[in-house]
C-alpha cells in the first residue's frame, strides 16, 4: 500500500543550527512533492514545490531535495529561529493534478 | 483580506445531527477541497473539486457532501453526524497544478 513517512518523533535543535526534516514514500511515483508548515490552531502554510526532474530547490533559508529513487525529500532550515517552531508536512501529488496525500508532519521545536 | 476563509470556527453538536461547513476563497481559483484532520493530526483529502468535476475520496463516507452555490464557495454538507466525524476540517483552494492555500480549519465536536 501507498505510504508516507515522516518522523513523528519532534526534533529538537539550537536556535542558528541546521534543521533537516526527512519524508519517506513508497509505492508512490510522484509528480511534485511539496512542502507546508502548520502552526497549532491554523491551516497548512505551503512552502516548496520540487518536482520529479529537479534534484534541489530553494528559497531564503529553505532548501528541499528529492531522490526519486531513494523516494525521499529532504527538508532543510539553515540558521534556524524560535519562529521557525512549528509542524512541517510534506505532500505528494502524483499526476501535478492536485489531489496531494499528507505524511503526518514533523513538529520542529527551536531552542533559543 | 483574508484568502480562503471558513465559518464557523468551532461547531460542537449531537450525534445524529445535519450540519455544514461553509468556505469561501478571493483568490479566483478554480479548484477547491476538503480535509479532514484527525487527532493524530494526519491531513487527509475527501474532496477535490472544480467547475468541471468532483472528485471523491473513495474512504469519504456518503453522509459527507460538497455543495458548490459558486465558483468561489465550496461548502460541505455532514448528514446523521457520528462520534467518528470528530475532527478538524480545512477548505482549500488552487490553481490546477499549483500550491494550495488553506482555511484555519473548523473544529467539529460530536457530543
Amino acid at each position: 500500500s501507498q505510504k508516507i513517512e515522516q518522523n513523528s518523533e519532534a526534533l529538537n535543535i539550537q536556535e542558528g543550527k541546521t534543521a533537516t526534516l526527512t519524508c519517506n514514500y513508497t509505492n508512490y511515483s510522484p509528480a511534485y512533492l511539496q512542502w507546508y508548515r502548520q502552526d497549532p490552531g491554523r491551516g497548512p502554510v505551503f512552502l516548496l514545490l520540487i518536482r520529479e526532474n529537479e534534484k534541489e530547490k530553494r528559497k531564503e533559508r529553505l532548501k528541499v531535495t528529492f531522490d526519486t529513487t531513494l523516494k525521499q525529500s529532504l527538508f532543510h532550515i539553515t540558521a534556524s529561529q524560535p519562529a521557525d517552531s512549528a509542524t512541517y508536512l510534506c505532500a505528494l501529488d502524483p499526476n501535478a493534478g492536485n489531489m496531494l496525500t499528507f505524511g503526518g508532519g514533523t513538529r520542529l521545536m527551536v531552542k533559543p | 483580506d483574508t484568502a480562503v476563509s471558513q465559518t464557523p470556527k468551532y461547531l460542537v453538536t449531537q450525534m445524529g445531527n445535519d450540519k455544514s461547513i461553509k468556505c469561501e476563497q478571493n483568490l479566483g481559483h478554480d479548484t477547491m477541497y476538503w480535509y479532514k484532520q484527525d487527532s493524530k493530526k494526519f491531513l487527509k483529502i475527501m474532496f477535490s473539486y472544480n467547475n468541471k468535476e468532483l472528485i471523491i475520496n473513495e474512504t469519504v463516507p456518503n453522509r459527507f457532501s460538497p455543495k458548490s452555490p459558486d465558483k468561489a464557495h465550496l461548502n460541505l454538507h455532514i448528514n446523521s453526524l457520528e462520534l467518528g466525524d470528530s475532527a478538524v476540517y480545512f477548505c482549500a483552494s488552487s490553481q490546477q497544478g499549483q500550491p494550495q492555500h488553506f482555511g484555519d480549519g473548523t473544529r467539529l465536536s460530536i457530543l
